[in-house]
């Protein structure tokens, strides 16, 4: 079974830096197209980044320069690294696995992770 | 860069067909047979219900459906149920280094 569980999310001062993870498991990360999603509260979903299989990635003009995403191998794990944190961030981030269509839908969510800006 | 366009709410009866529609560009809906359709019920995640345009996961009932006609793609609910009251998204493949672009979510009231 597919599952996907993200954790390192919480309460973080504007500016600050945040790493999220994804633990994976039913499936391996490296052979999948992995991305992050965020929903701030009461609004709707934005794609964030991308983790080809072959290493490749991608972001949102608003978080290129200031996210990374990565992943262990080893641990089977997709990382979210955040900096320079704006209020603007505060979301629920999801990690999410492609189904069908090279990487441009999301077949498999986790139950997400909440990360607040605030002072 | 903005968002696909969609309806903000829409309602019907059980039993009934409702339609919510998508609207972008010739780079993105338009330009693309990568444009999916997700249900998301309060504090849920989201779930997969129809990619590259019109094709169902296992899984997902035949009353949804999925269509596209020029830079418009459309999600179909037929028989409505009282289970299909969500929160429904499109997305779809842009051509720029935005990968994916959502719309902006369309509330389904079942009446």
């Amino acid at each position: 079974e597919v599952q996907l569980v993200e954790s390192g999310g919480g309460l973080i001062q504007p500016g600050g830096s945040l790493r999220l993870s994804c633990a994976a498991s039913g499936f391996t990360v490296s052979s999948n197209y992995m991305s992050w999603v965020r929903q701030a509260p009461g609004k709707g979903l934005e794609w964030v980044s991308l983790l080809y299989s072959g290493g490749s990635t991608y972001y949102a003009d608003s978080v290129k320069g200031r996210f990374t995403i990565s992943r262990d191998n080893s641990k089977n794990t997709l990382y979210l690294q955040m900096n320079s944190l704006r209020a603007e961030d505060t979301a629920v981030y999801y990690c999410a696995r492609a189904g069908y269509s090279y990487g441009y839908d999301f077949e498999y969510w986790g139950q997400g992770t909440l990360v607040t800006v605030s002072s | 860069q903005s968002a696909l366009t969609q309806p903000a709410s829409v309602s019907g009866s059980p039993g009934q067909s409702i339609t919510i529609s998508c609207t972008g560009t010739s780079s993105d809906v338009g330009g693309y047979n990568y444009v999916s359709w997700y249900q998301q019920h309060p504090g849920k995640a989201p779930k997969l219900m129809i990619y590259e345009v019109s094709n169902r996961p296992s899984g997902v009932s035949n009353r949804f459906s999925g269509s596209k006609s020029g830079n418009t793609a459309s999600l179909t609910i037929s028989g409505l149920q009282a289970e299909d009251e969500a929160d429904y998204y499109c997305s779809s493949k842009r051509s720029s280094a935005t990968h994916v672009v959502f719309g902006g979510g369309t509330k389904l009231t079942v009446l």
